[in-house]
């Protein structure tokens, strides 16, 4: 079955610095991963969208990678902030439906 | 500007009563979906509709049901709510493009059986 893992422990770091979140997964080939965003309380909300046929993509602070072969993709913030700071899940396409990971939480501390 | 809601946004019931939770959203998005989560499992997807009168079971179906009459609602039913439907529901929509789809979130509804 479809597997999605996310770095199950949060990630602290300084602000500055770069984060970078990973996203692995099995038996599956997605056309497209997305990443969001989700704050305590609060539904989750769309960053970044990469195709399959997309290696990199970028949105401001926010940079994104799609390694097919390796099925991985890496989520990076540079130039972190502590506004930063919240849960990041990713997604891979399932038909018209999303297959969400767990999520990891982000903590920049100033 | 175009939005989804949930309501209510807190619930507390008894085990064995009926719960609806509504969902409506006004980006006139044709896809619709229910979704819970708990610590240690993330998002799970509960039900999903791809359009007026059509609805499919996602992951963890048991126990709830959907009804799709319109564009925008798409209410979740537990038939008879039990201690392990506590939890935190989302609703999400969508419009499918070749480009992918994007998910609009809901704020939520907290739900806690007694």
């Amino acid at each position: 079955s479809q597997k999605i893992e996310q770095n199950s422990e949060a990630l602290n770091i300084q602000e500055g610095k770069t984060a970078t979140l990973t996203c692995n997964y099995t038996n599956y080939s997605p056309a497209y991963l997305q990443w969001y965003r989700q704050d305590p309380g609060r539904g989750p909300v769309f960053l970044l969208l990469i195709r399959e046929n997309e290696k990199e993509k970028r949105k401001e602070r926010l940079k994104v990678t799609f390694d097919t072969t390796l099925k991985q993709s890496l989520f990076h913030i540079t130039a972190s902030q502590p506004a930063d700071s919240a849960t990041y899940l990713c997604a891979l396409e399932a038909g018209y439906a999303l297959n969400f990971g767990k999520g990891t939480s982000l903590l920049v501390t100033p | 500007d175009a939005e989804i809601t949930q309501s209510p946004r807190h619930k507390i019931t008894e085990t064995g009563r009926q719960v609806t939770l509504a969902c409506h959203q006004t980006w006139n998005h044709n896809n619709m979906f229910w979704y819970r989560q708990d610590l240690g499992h993330g998002l799970r997807l509960i039900h999903y509709s791809y359009g007026v009168q059509d609805t499919n079971k996602g992951e963890v179906s048991d126990g709830y049901s959907v009804s799709r009459s319109n564009t925008e609602d798409l209410p979740l039913t537990l038939e008879s709510a039990a201690s392990s439907q506590t939890s935190v529901y989302f609703c999400a929509s969508s419009e499918s493009t070749p480009a992918g789809d994007t998910q609009y979130f809901g704020p939520g509804t907290r739900l806690t059986v007694l």
